[in-house]
């Protein structure tokens, strides 16, 4: 398809298992972005990658959660020794351009990849 | 984070237009006002952004006050589609993060 592709989509772990998230951006897209959304809240911010540099990691909660773009197209989030806290939806975004300026505005989202952790 | 103030539900009626109010008085000269909508169990979707002119597309329009501290967005014609929760982000260049917020849940009525 021509959109953000996630999966899987839905996601059941028990509590200290390991979970590997993929996302297939739009092709050519330069940015891309994950976000975790907890049960009715906004979408939070977690790492940024312009190709396969990733330039922000900041909202990583913690060292279990780890995020690579090796070539620059595909990108996986891994959640090592998963807690219940880290049941969320776990969206990603891409943007066609670096997003470096102000006038880049719009980012593309996937229809996310649900984790429940038992 | 957020630095925006929404309120947390409008309702509207079908075909008629929403006016969605945005508070950002602590808005800097470089910050860029960005609007996304999220529908159930969806990803957020993008609808407009702007710096300090008024901006429209073929979704939306977006009112920027003179002073900056405050935003509307417009609807025109609002469908039961339009039915989603929308959020009013500030974006301070070179952040590469937006932050959401709670967001304005939006329901329209037939």
């Amino acid at each position: 398809g021509a959109g953000v592709s996630q999966s899987p989509r839905y996601k059941v772990a028990k509590r200290g298992q390991d979970v590997a998230l993929r996302c297939d951006p739009i092709s050519g897209h330069v940015s891309l972005f994950w976000y975790q959304q907890a049960l009715g809240q906004g979408p939070e911010f977690l790492t940024y990658f312009q190709n396969e540099a990733q330039l922000d990691k900041s909202g990583l909660p913690s060292d279990r959660f780890f995020a690579e773009r090796p070539e620059g197209s595909v990108s996986t989030l891994k959640i090592q020794r998963t807690q219940q806290e880290d049941s969320a939806v776990y969206l990603c975004a891409s943007s066609l351009r670096r997003w470096t300026s102000g006038r880049d505005g719009e980012l593309f989202f996937g229809e996310g990849s649900r984790l429940t952790v038992l | 984070d957020a630095k925006t103030t929404q309120p947390n539900s409008m309702e509207s009626n079908e075909e008629e237009p929403v006016h969605l109010p945005c508070n950002h008085s602590t808005i800097s000269g470089t910050d860029y006002i960005h609007w996304y909508r999220q529908l159930p169990s969806q990803g957020p979707e993008y609808v407009i952004h702007g710096l300090t002119s008024n901006v429209n597309n073929r979704m939306a329009s977006l009112a920027i006050a003179e002073d900056r501290k405050s935003s509307t967005l417009i609807l025109h014609r609002a469908t039961l589609r339009d039915a989603a929760v929308y959020y009013c982000i500030l974006r301070d260049v070179p952040d590469y993060k937006l932050s959401f917020g709670a967001g304005t849940t939006v329901t329209v009525r037939a």
